[in-house]
This record gives structure tokens, C-alpha cells and sequence, in this order.
């Protein structure tokens, strides 16, 4: 079993849908919480990050970590073509020891 | 602008011959990165540097080589001993090695393709 699931996808949604990204983790020492957006031929950038357990809002994304249950989700608000990329989850338990997931590749259509 | 550059953005070569990957920033950050990313698999960590003169090896590093005599550069080489070099490469960096939870800055990779 991975230390970090993601769902591959892809998940085509309309334009204006809202996005549920997920991942699950076994890990419990993880407490750092990131999530990347990689377009295609690019390298990931980093859209949100959080620390233990909680939500996270930044325009329209939010971050939810559940410690309980082992479940990180990442949610798009009013999703736009241009948010049409492969969503990586990482996490950590310290040490610059990054665990990715597999991403989830979402397309956003007009 | 600060940033990571990855070059070159691809590179072809055949079987049997090592490559160099180049990987400079100029965020002023000690800590740098090689990944290497494959279709339906998470990055994979090859090697990684916490200052300079000196790395430790990830979770893939056979077939694979580095130095850092700078702190801004960190090229990595694909021996011939790596059996399925044909993957996408990331170069990332963080601006604090020791705390651990510094988010990566990632260059914008190069696909590497062994025929």
C-alpha cells in the first residue's frame, strides 16, 4: 500500500462546477499539508499549504485536512478552463521528507 | 526574477551514454532537489543537498550521480547503470533544509528520452 493515495482521474467537470480534489494518507506523523498544480510540460507550483488539521481558504480554493481520518481534500470554487491541470497532494512529517501522490488530472470545459 | 532553470528542456540519447542535467537558482536557497516524475506515479526523490559539498541519496538514486561545488547549481547525471532513464526530471529547491517542512520551488523540468 502507497503512504499517499490519489486518484488519477481525470475528472472532466463544466465550467462553474466545483472541484473536489482528494488524497488519503497511512502516515499519521504527517502534519504538513501541500497541494501542487503542474501544467502540462511544467513543473508544480504551490497553491496551498497547511499545517495539522483544518480549513484553508485562498480565493477560490480551500484546503481541508482531517488527521482523524487520514484525508486531505482540496476544493475549486467556480472552476475556469485555466484551472484545467494535474493536482499533486504532498505531505510530511518534518525533514524535507515530501510524500507526492500520484496527482489527479482535471479538465475544465466551457 | 528568481527562479530555478532547468536545462534543456528535452534531451534524446542512446543507450549506453551518460547525460548531464543542468539545474541552477538563484533563490539563495540551501537546499535542492532532483525528482523524477512517470506517467500514474508521484515524484520520486533521486538525491538531495542541504548545503553545499554535500548530498544524501532519495529513494531511486541507482544510476544516478550528482555534485554540488555551488550553491546554486545542482546537475545531475543519468549513468548507463540506470535501466529506465526515460522519465521526466524536476530540479526543486528550499529556502530552509532544517526545519523540514519548507515548501519546494520547482524548475520546469526536462524530459529525458533513452532509445
Amino acid at each position: 500500500q502507497k503512504e499517499v493515495e490519489q486518484d488519477p482521474g481525470p475528472l472532466s467537470v463544466p465550467e462553474g462546477a466545483i472541484v473536489s480534489l482528494n488524497c488519503t494518507y497511512s502516515n499519521s506523523a504527517f502534519q504538513y499539508f501541500m497541494w501542487y498544480r503542474q501544467y502540462s510540460r511544467k513543473g508544480p507550483e504551490l497553491l496551498m499549504y497547511t499545517y495539522s488539521s483544518g480549513n484553508k481558504e485562498d480565493g477560490r480554493f480551500t484546503a481541508q485536512v482531517d488527521k482523524s481520518s487520514k484525508y486531505i481534500s482540496l476544493f475549486i470554487r467556480d472552476s475556469q478552463p485555466s484551472d484545467s491541470a494535474t493536482y499533486l497532494c504532498a505531505m510530511s512529517g518534518g525533514y524535507n521528507k515530501l510524500i507526492f501522490g500520484a496527482g489527479t488530472r482535471l479538465a475544465v470545459h466551457p | 526574477d528568481g527562479g530555478i532553470t532547468q536545462s534543456p528542456k528535452y534531451l534524446f540519447r542512446k543507450e549506453g551514454q551518460n547525460v548531464t542535467l543542468s539545474c541552477e537558482q538563484n533563490l539563495n536557497h540551501d537546499a535542492m532537489y532532483w525528482y523524477r516524475q512517470d506517467p500514474g506515479q508521484g515524484l520520486r526523490l533521486i538525491y538531495y543537498s542541504q548545503i553545499v559539498n554535500d548530498f544524501q541519496k532519495g529513494d531511486i538514486a541507482e544510476g544516478y550521480s550528482v555534485s554540488r561545488e555551488k550553491k546554486e547549481s545542482f546537475p545531475l547525471t543519468v549513468t548507463s547503470a540506470q535501466k529506465n532513464p526515460t522519465a521526466f526530471y524536476l530540479c526543486a529547491s528550499s529556502i530552509d533544509s532544517g526545519t523540514g517542512h519548507s515548501p519546494l520551488h520547482f524548475g520546469n523540468g526536462t524530459r529525458l528520452t533513452v532509445t
